[in-house]
């Protein structure tokens, strides 16, 4: 199985609170965990990754936790603003060297002033 | 230093014809990858090229094909256009193989 289910669909937040965006897989051969940003219009954008050796990993006000147990991780984008209005993706990579990037369908987060 | 740059930005077929887009990686990749993102879903992995050779494909049909000149830059082919094929038509590239995707702004194809 190289699915990756990404939840929610869409999420609206207040300017200031935090954004939780969630994704499972089932492969265990996967060793790579990017999150992408999408504004409308443009390509995605690399946010932050993380590999399955660690449990978390913090830039700036975006977290990414990771639980390889439950094969499940997810993003947290802490004091969420207006500019953070994007489509989110989270996506996974088989290791072995391949670049093919397994990609959810995305999250819309709108973050209201 | 200038990003993964794609062309065309949009261009418009119609059913039966061919495209080819163009894609100028970031100056010292190696490595070029295709995506195929249909609106409202994730980016679809359509080739990766590393070193102008082929080292993944996806589950795409024949009529794509892709190939990678000495310079680094790649070419997308499709033919027989469909009207399922209209998509933002994403080219990334990495230093190398296994490390970092960074994806151009893409190019927007309408099949009528």
């Amino acid at each position: 199985q190289q699915q990756v289910k990404q939840s929610p669909q869409s999420l609206i937040v207040q300017k200031g609170g935090i954004s939780i965006i969630n994704c499972a897989y089932e492969n265990t051969a996967f060793d790579y965990f990017p999150w992408y940003q999408q504004f409308p219009g443009k390509g995605p954008a690399l946010l932050i990754a993380i590999r399955p050796d660690v449990s978390e990993k913090k830039e700036g006000r975006f977290t990414i936790s990771f639980n390889k147990s439950a094969k499940q991780f997810s993003l947290h984008i802490m004091d969420s603003q207006p500019g953070d209005s994007a489509t989110y993706f989270c996506a996974t990579r088989l290791q072995g060297g391949s670049e093919k990037l397994v990609f959810g369908k995305g999250t819309k987060l709108t973050v209201n002033p | 230093d200038a990003g993964v740059t794609q062309s065309p930005t949009h261009l418009i077929k119609t059913r039966g014809q061919h495209v080819t887009l163009r894609c100028s990686p970031i100056s010292g990749h190696k490595s070029v990858s295709w995506y195929q993102q249909v609106l409202g879903q994730g980016p679809q992995f359509i080739f990766q090229y590393y070193e102008k050779e082929e080292r993944g494909r996806g589950n795409f049909p024949d009529r794509f094909s892709a190939r990678q000149f000495p310079n680094y830059s790649s070419e997308l082919n499709v033919n027989a256009l469909l009207l399922g094929d209209s998509a933002l038509y994403l080219c990334a590239s990495s230093l190398q193989t296994d490390r970092e995707l960074f994806f151009g702004e893409g190019s927007r194809l309408t099949v009528l």
